[in-house]
């Protein structure tokens, strides 16, 4: 069974600090890796992708890989309250099939 | 901008009913999804087309089917609705081959009674 790990959370950060979320997947084969954040009762919606080893940003938002140790993380800093949501973790195993983790809710506190 | 919509965002059926859950996405993608979300088990996938007419089955198509008669539109048919198919429907498509990140519509909430 092909697997995508995240701490459930909550995850809770006082406004401006770095929140760090973190995910591992179980099939070393993984090519593609996505993060979305989904607020409550709303559609998950991606925040950014990364397909190779090493960091990329996208402003406040840093996504890092590192496939030899199957894991990808996902940094936000100067944290908002408007970032409180639930994070999920994507990984693409090949083919058309991507696992989704059971996400990390994160909680920024003004 | 790409835009995923779902025919209803609430949807309550009686146990027994056959339902239709419809999806229609407006940027020509090739690949669509049907996922359930369900708390503490994240997204999973019931269904996926890759092409008008073509199917394969997710991880968990039991009492599920689908249809895709056009490129833009991706239904999901629950044949004969039962209390543990209670859930939050996502529709998702996606353009170009494999791994490519997965748009999503607003979801439909389902609650079989």
């Amino acid at each position: 069974q092909k697997e995508v790990e995240q701490n459930s959370g909550p995850l809770s950060v006082p406004e401006g600090a770095i929140a760090s979320l973190n995910c591992t997947y179980s099939d070393r084969g993984s090519q593609s890796f996505f993060w979305y954040r989904q607020y409550s009762g709303k559609s998950p919606e991606l925040i950014m992708s990364i397909y190779s080893n090493g960091d990329k940003e996208d402003g406040r938002f840093t996504a890092q890989l590192n496939k030899a140790s199957q894991y990808v993380s996902l940094l936000i800093r100067d944290s908002q309250p408007s970032d409180s949501a639930t994070y999920l973790c994507a990984v693409n195993t090949g083919g058309f099939k991507t696992i989704f983790g059971a996400g990390t809710r994160l909680f920024v506190k003004a | 901008d790409v835009k995923v919509t779902q025919s209803s965002r609430y949807l309550v059926k009686r146990t027994g009913e056959k339902v239709f859950l419809e999806c229609v996405q407006d940027m020509d993608h090739e690949n669509m999804f049907w996922y359930r979300q369900d708390p503490g088990l994240g997204l999973r996938l019931i269904y996926f087309s890759y092409d008008v007419k073509m199917k394969e089955k997710g991880d968990i198509p039991e009492g599920y089917s689908v249809s895709r008669e056009k490129k833009e539109r991706f239904s999901l048919i629950l044949e004969s609705a039962s209390t543990n198919q209670t859930s939050m429907y996502l529709c998702a498509s996606s353009s170009g081959g494999e791994g490519t990140e997965a748009f999503f519509g607003q979801g439909t909430r389902l609650t079989v009674v």
